[in-house]
């Protein structure tokens, strides 16, 4: 099967800037993540969307992060304005289901992307 | 808040060598255990899990068991091989929580 796609691999942009980063999940995967990982650090959870619903964006900066999964298939993030501190691979992953985490389904990772904020 | 603690990388050994990444964890109820890999160039991917005590997970030569009394599931592996070489991350998460908590991660390089 097809894996996670994500693109660009990579963004280079100044501070203040607004970038965007696209997934498209595995066919059929009805829930799709959002990572960030900073350099040194384990990946965490910007946002969770069951379908086209979110279910958990408690982590996500939302005075400068945004994110859509309009029709439940793929989905973009978006960072408007962009600060040095948001220079991180973001990562998009999919499950079969929202039980992922506790044993279900097990998430699909794409390559990520890299921004650098200069 | 649950947490996940590695050790520090990078771990450097040398072909057939035993390694063992330790990773201790924190969490109010009783979590799921995951050890994720990502290999050069490549995402993330479930290297094995735990869903509860005693359990034992084990995939391509690795080996972790959930110890609840310690509260850690430290990776093993008999004898590794250069294509080992790799960043592991241990992971957690709680009981109808859904979302993964995730250690630092340790770099780890098998020389041949």
């Amino acid at each position: 099967e097809a894996g996670v796609a994500q693109s660009p691999r990579y963004k280079i942009i100044e501070k203040r800037q607004s970038v965007a980063f696209w997934c498209n999940p595995i066919s059929g995967h009805a829930t799709l993540y959002w990572y960030q990982q900073i350099l040194g650090q384990g990946p965490k959870l910007l946002i969770q969307f069951q379908n086209n619903g979110v279910v958990d964006d408690s982590q996500l900066p939302k005075d400068r992060f945004s994110a859509e999964r309009l029709k439940g298939v793929d989905s973009t993030l978006k960072i408007q304005p962009a600060k040095l501190e948001d220079s991180a691979v973001y990562l998009c992953a999919s499950s079969l289901d929202r039980r992922a985490g506790t044993g279900g389904s097990p998430l699909h990772f794409g390559n990520g992307t890299r921004l650098t904020v200069t | 808040g649950d947490s996940v603690t590695q050790m520090e990388g990078p771990v450097t050994l040398s072909e057939e060598a035993f390694l063992t990444i330790n990773c201790t964890y924190t969490a109010t109820g009783y979590p799921s255990l995951f050890w994720y890999v990502q290999y050069p160039g490549e995402g993330l991917q479930l290297l094995l899990k735990a869903t509860k005590a005693d359990d034992k997970g084990s995939n391509k030569g690795f080996e972790a068991t959930y110890r609840k009394e310690t509260t850690s599931f430290h990776l093993e592996k008999g004898s590794v091989q250069v294509s080992d070489s790799a960043v592991y991350f241990c992971a957690l998460s709680e009981w109808g929580a859904q979302k993964l908590v995730f250690g630092q991660g340790t770099r780890l390089t098998i020389n041949p």
